[in-house]
C-alpha cells in the first residue's frame, strides 16, 4: 500500500481527443512525477511537479501537461491523442530530494 | 542521468538466491542506486537504495563495489511471488526525474 491512488483505472479514447488522468498522493508528498509505460518497456519520465510548478520534463511534447494542487492531488492532461499514446500512465509521489518513489497502480489508456 | 544495463531476463527456482547485476559506467559522484520491483499492471515498488558498499533490508541486499560502476541486487530464497520485473535506477536524490530502463524479468519456477 503506497498511499497513491489513480483514476480512472482504464479508459478508451479515440485519436484527436483529450484526456485527463488524476492522481491523489499521501500527505507529505510535495513532489509528483508522471510516467508513461508502453507495453514491455520501462516507465518513461514525463514531468515532475514541485510546489505546483513544473520542475523538470522528459522528452514529451507540450500536448502533455499537468497540474499539481495543494491537497496532494495532481492531473495529467494529454491533448490531440495519438495512437502511440496508448500506455499505462503512472504517477509517483515523493518527498522532495529523497530517493523513494511511491507509485499508484496506474491508468491504462487505449487510443483507437 | 547515467545509463544502466541489465540482463533482459533471468530464471530461478524457489528457495534459491538470485543476484541481478546492473552496469552503470557513467555514474556521477552524487548519484544513488535504487532498485524497484514491478508486477504486471501495477506500479513499481521500491526495494532498496544505496550509495556505496552494502545495504541490507528485510527483503534484499544491495552490493556496490568501490568504483560504483555496477551494483548487484541480491534476493535471498526467492519464491514464486518474486516473479516480476526488476529495475535499476541511477540518479541524484531527486528520484522523481529518473527514467527507467527496460529492467530484468525474473521468473521463479517451482
Amino acid at each position: 500500500e503506497t498511499g497513491v491512488t489513480q483514476s480512472p483505472t482504464h479508459l478508451i479514447k479515440t485519436r484527436g481527443q483529450q484526456v485527463t488522468l488524476r492522481c491523489s498522493s499521501q500527505s507529505g508528498h510535495n513532489t509528483v512525477s508522471w510516467y508513461q509505460q508502453a507495453l514491455g518497456q520501462g516507465p518513461q519520465f514525463i514531468f515532475q511537479y514541485y510546489r505546483e510548478e513544473e520542475n523538470g520534463r522528459g522528452n514529451f511534447p507540450p500536448r502533455f501537461s499537468g497540474l499539481q494542487f495543494p491537497n496532494y492531488s495532481s492531473e495529467l492532461n494529454v491533448n490531440a491523442l495519438e495512437l502511440d499514446d496508448s500506455a499505462l500512465y503512472l504517477c509517483a509521489g515523493a518527498v522532495a530530494n529523497t530517493g523513494e518513489l511511491f507509485f499508484g497502480e496506474g491508468s491504462r489508456l487505449t487510443v483507437l | 542521468l547515467a545509463k544502466t544495463t541489465q540482463p533482459i531476463s533471468m530464471d530461478s527456482y524457489e528457495g534459491q538466491e538470485v543476484n541481478i547485476t546492473c552496469s552503470h559506467n557513467n555514474i556521477a559522484t552524487n548519484d544513488y542506486i535504487t532498485w524497484y520491483q514491478q508486477f504486471p499492471s501495477q506500479g513499481p515498488r521500491f526495494i532498496i537504495q544505496g550509495y556505496k558498499t552494502k545495504v541490507t533490508n528485510e527483503v534484499a541486499s544491495l552490493f556496490i563495489p568501490a568504483d560504483r560502476k555496477s551494483s548487484t541486487l541480491s534476493l535471498p530464497r526467492v519464491s514464486l511471488s518474486d516473479t516480476a520485473v526488476y529495475y535499476c535506477l541511477v540518479g541524484g536524490s531527486n528520484a522523481g526525474k529518473s527514467t527507467f530502463g527496460d529492467g530484468t524479468t525474473l521468473t521463479v519456477k517451482p
